[in-house]
């Protein structure tokens, strides 16, 4: 199975900054990496895929970047909603896996 | 718009089976893609589970395929999980989710049940 390591576990942030949550998969995956939002009592959101291919509905605040082993997910000006636990996850190969997860919180 | 939503019991005892359904609606489960059941563990991990797709065919995630079974009910556009011989390190929040035929990302979730191990 391919070994996600997402960085880091934990961030804290004020509304308007912006910050950066990485991704490194044990060996290539191309571009085929997805990027999801989970907040408590909520269906999990899909942000982007194929790494970079923004999910509709999704703000332009988010992007994706990186290709091969390494990856990006880039949050700019955070807004309120935004804080909350995100994932990475492989969709290259089967079976799909899945990032440590990145827990945002409000400084 | 699509909707998945988990149900199914809360506690399960260490030995037996746990059994979970996710009704779907705003969608047919017999047309495109595949239905898929994701779990996290506490301690935040995801593991994917395994997906029964339009046509009724299964794949499971080597580390489950012994112990697990997902089947579907077209009528009520509701598939299900079943665990066999469960322990305390089932215990987890599981969720259903959709993908497409031809990608293996997620784009429709349930909010998920938290099921406990326990005797």
């Amino acid at each position: 199975d391919v070994q996600m390591t997402q960085s880091p576990s934990n961030l804290a942030a004020s509304p308007g900054e912006s910050v950066s949550i990485n991704c490194k998969a044990s060996k290539s995956i191309s571009k085929y990496l997805a990027w999801y939002q989970q907040k408590p009592g909520k269906a999990n959101k899909l942000l982007i895929y194929s790494g970079s291919t923004l999910q509709s509905g999704t703000p332009s605040r988010f992007s994706g970047s990186g290709s091969g082993t390494d990856f990006t997910l880039t949050i700019r000006n955070l807004e309120p909603e935004d804080f909350g636990l995100y994932y990475c996850q492989q969709h290259n190969e089967y079976p799909p896996t899945f990032g440590a997860g990145t827990k945002l919180e409000l400084k | 718009e699509v909707q998945l939503q988990e149900s199914g019991p809360g506690l399960v005892k260490p030995s037996q089976s746990l059994s979970l359904t996710c009704s779907v609606t705003g969608y047919s489960i017999t047309s495109s893609y595949r239905w898929n059941w994701i779990r996290k563990f506490p301690g935040n991990k995801l593991e994917w589970m395994g997906y029964i797709n339009n046509a009724g065919s299964t794949n499971y995630n080597p580390s489950l395929k012994s112990r697990i079974s997902i089947t579907r009910d077209t009528s009520k556009n509701q598939f299900f999980l079943q665990v066999n011989s469960v322990t305390t390190e089932d215990t987890a929040t599981y969720y259903c989710a959709r993908s497409r035929i031809t990608t293996h990302y997620f784009d429709y979730w349930g909010q998920g049940v938290m099921v406990t191990v326990s005797s």
